[in-house]
């Protein structure tokens, strides 16, 4: 199974600022790997597949990078409304897996 | 737009068989994979299982013994069904479509709780 481990666990940022969340797998899965929005009480939304590719609809402040074992998800720009948890999930085998997730707090 | 919504009792005691109902609107259950993803209380996502377009079913290793995930294509709705369950099964169950590489259309989520 791969394990993907976020950092930070927590991060709290001003509005107007940008923040990098990493997602580090366990081996290398290419760039099998995507990028999820939780806001309490609803369910995760789809941000960014396949590292970079942003879906339709979402914001140009959410981007994408990396490959291998390593990636990076800048939010720029921040909104009160990025408060949320942010998962990472690969797909490159089964069992697909997810990071642990990474509290944002808007201050 | 394809929407899903979860159905089924919200307790279920110890030992017993979890049961969940998926209904699909706006989308059939012919195309694409029909994924459960569970979520404890406060805590991250886990990945149950999916059964594809054609059929076949992929479950997590660490649950592979104890879950079948099954479709209706007369009534466009796919289930799960979790047996021996315990405490640590008490979570937030998800419906999910997934459509390679991504799950992109989520159900809101039932909460079920394992007490007796």
């Amino acid at each position: 199974e791969i394990v993907l481990t976020q950092s930070p666990d927590f991060q709290s940022v001003t509005p107007k600022g940008k923040v990098t969340i990493t997602c580090r797998a366990s081996q290398s899965i290419d760039g099998n790997l995507h990028w999820y929005q939780q806001k309490p009480d609803q369910s995760p939304k789809i941000l960014i597949k396949y590292a970079s590719q942003s879906f339709s609809g979402v914001p140009s402040r959410f981007s994408g990078s990396g490959s291998g074992t390593d990636f990076t998800l800048t939010i720029s720009s921040l909104e009160p409304e990025d408060a949320a948890t942010y998962y990472c999930h690969q797909s490159s085998s089964l069992p697909h897996t997810f990071g642990q997730g990474t509290k944002l707090e808007i201050k | 737009q394809v929407q899903l919504q979860e159905s089924g009792p919200g307790l279920v005691k110890p030992s017993e068989t979890l049961s969940l109902t998926c209904t699909v609107s706006g989308g059939s259950v012919t195309t694409d994979f029909w994924t459960w993803i569970r979520q404890p209380p406060g805590k991250g996502l886990e990945w149950i299982g999916y059964l594809s377009y054609s059929g076949s079913t992929y479950y997590n290793p660490s649950l592979k013994s104890r879950v079948t995930i099954s479709v209706d294509t007369s009534n466009n709705h796919f289930s799960l069904r979790l047996s021996s369950v315990t405490a640590a099964d008490t979570a937030v169950y998800h419906c999910v479509r997934y459509k390679p590489p991504a799950f992109d259309m989520w159900g809101p989520g039932t909460m079920v709780t394992v007490s007796s």
